[in-house]
């Protein structure tokens, strides 16, 4: 079967590090997508890996390793309104997404 | 409009009626999705539609429909609500044809509380 795994939730400190891991199995693989979810919101793109290796966009980066079925989110010098679920999504062989339950980040002062 | 819209935002409905859910995209995206979302699941994919015209099904499609008449449109159709569909539904669109880069991008979200 497939699955993707993630912790169900974290807590960290406002302006430190903290990196969200994510591990799958799927039949295929077609990319790799970070999204945030806010609470009541709707899921918001936050990343995609294809390639081995990190992908970096501001305070955000993207780790990947296909040969260990793994990645992780990388969120540098924490905001409060960082606070929200982070979701991992793989595409697998036939380009369907198929989502992870998400790791809930909670953000302390 | 911009970006993807759905009606209505929630609505609390009786075990046995029949419901729509609407989606409409205005990026001209040719693929469209609808997933519900549950406290401790991940999203699941309840139909998709890669192309307008065509439709199937996803991880969970039973007691759903769905139509694509043209690109814009995308509803969902709850025949006989239970109360196993309460959830947050959310429609979703994307360039698609299978590109590997495809990226979905999100409507706001109908919740559904079917008693």
């Amino acid at each position: 079967g497939q699955n993707i795994d993630q912790p169900t939730e974290m807590t960290a400190t406002e302006g430190a590090i903290v990196q969200i891991n994510c591990t799958y199995q799927t039949s295929g693989f077609n990319g790799l997508f970070w999204y945030q979810q806010h609470a009541g919101e709707a899921p918001t793109f936050l990343s995609y890996n294809v390639l081995d290796g990190l992908e970096e966009k501001g305070r955000f980066s993207s780790f990947l390793s296909r040969s260990k079925g793994y990645s992780y989110l990388l969120l540098k010098e924490l905001q409060m309104k960082d606070s929200a679920s982070y979701l991992c999504a793989v595409m697998d062989s036939n380009y369907q997404l198929i989502w992870g339950a998400g790791t809930k980040l909670i953000i302390k002062p | 409009i911009a970006g993807i819209t759905q009606a209505p935002t929630s609505q609390i409905l009786a075990a046995g009626r029949r419901m729509t859910l609407r989606c409409t995209q205005d990026m001209r995206h040719n693929a469209m999705y609808w997933y519900r979302q549950d406290l401790g699941l991940g999203l699941r994919l309840i139909h998709y539609s890669n192309t307008a015209g065509t439709t199937g099904k996803g991880e969970v499609p039973d007691g759903y429909s769905v139509s694509r008449a043209n690109t814009d449109d995308f509803p969902l159709t709850l025949a006989s609500a239970v109360p196993s569909q309460t959830s947050v539904y959310f429609c979703a669109s994307s360039e698609g044809q299978g590109a590997s880069t495809d990226t979905q991008y999100f409507g706001p979200g109908t919740r559904l509380t079917v008693l």
